[in-house]
């Protein structure tokens, strides 16, 4: 299994500044991801992160918007960059170990003001 | 990945049993069936999986027909604390090509005393 730590846990921002959403596993994994889930709707992915190498994206993402850093294999972070109310939305991260069942943060519940 | 298609909501009392039932017409050979659980203000959680027949764990069952087109999770005797909304997806490899994980809308089940 896999504990994950998101941080901050909430947070409430004005337009236009960015935030970084701290993701820290207690253990290594070679895939993290990022999933934004807007109010009353499901998960959509946002990008996967590899240690060592850059994000890639998911249709509709981009890295301006959303840069990914992945400094190691049990820590990543997503900035919201330049942020608009449309991007108010639950953050969370994912990760997968050894090919077992998927571990989720409990999300980072953003709103931009 | 193939797609799913589910109930966007079921309503359930307690004590009864509540089955939902998932289709994914195009489904490969080397796709397994994943069942996730999100409670509200939390990241999904794993609650089971299957690639054929009948699966079995302590929070619930999996009943994949011979054709593999449908797929139904089945909660025994639910509880208040079942309310939650329950995702359904499917991909390859053993653990349900779980390393990116595309969800669908899921089912919202609500139960009531």
């Amino acid at each position: 299994s896999a504990v994950i730590s998101q941080k901050p846990s909430r947070d409430i921002c004005q337009r236009g500044t960015s935030l970084t959403i701290q993701c820290q596993v207690d253990s290594q994994v070679t895939m993290m991801f990022w999933y934004r889930q807007q109010p009353g709707q499901s998960l959509t992915l946002i990008a996967t992160a590899n240690q060592g190498s850059e994000a890639t994206y998911e249709s509709g993402f981009v890295i301006d918007k959303f840069p990914i850093s992945r400094p190691n294999l049990t820590f990543s972070t997503l900035t919201v960059s330049n942020m608009s109310p449309e991007d108010s939305s639950i953050y969370l991260c994912s990760v997968d170990v050894m090919n077992t069942e998927a571990f989720f943060g409990q999300g980072t519940r953003l709103t931009v003001v | 990945l193939a797609k799913t298609t589910q109930p966007i909501s079921m309503d359930s009392y307690e004590g009864q049993e509540v089955n939902i039932t998932c289709s994914h017409n195009n489904i490969a050979t080397n796709d397994y069936i994943t069942w996730y659980q999100q409670f509200p203000s939390q990241g999904p959680r794993f609650i089971i999986q299957g690639y054929k027949t009948k699966v079995t764990n302590e929070v619930a069952s999996l009943f994949i027909p011979a054709d593999r087109k449908s797929s139904t999770l089945s909660l025994p005797r639910v509880s208040l604390s079942d309310t939650a909304v329950y995702y359904c997806l499917v991909g390859d490899g053993m653990w349900g090509g779980y390393n990116k994980l595309i969800f669908g809308a899921g089912t919202r089940l609500a139960v009531h005393p």
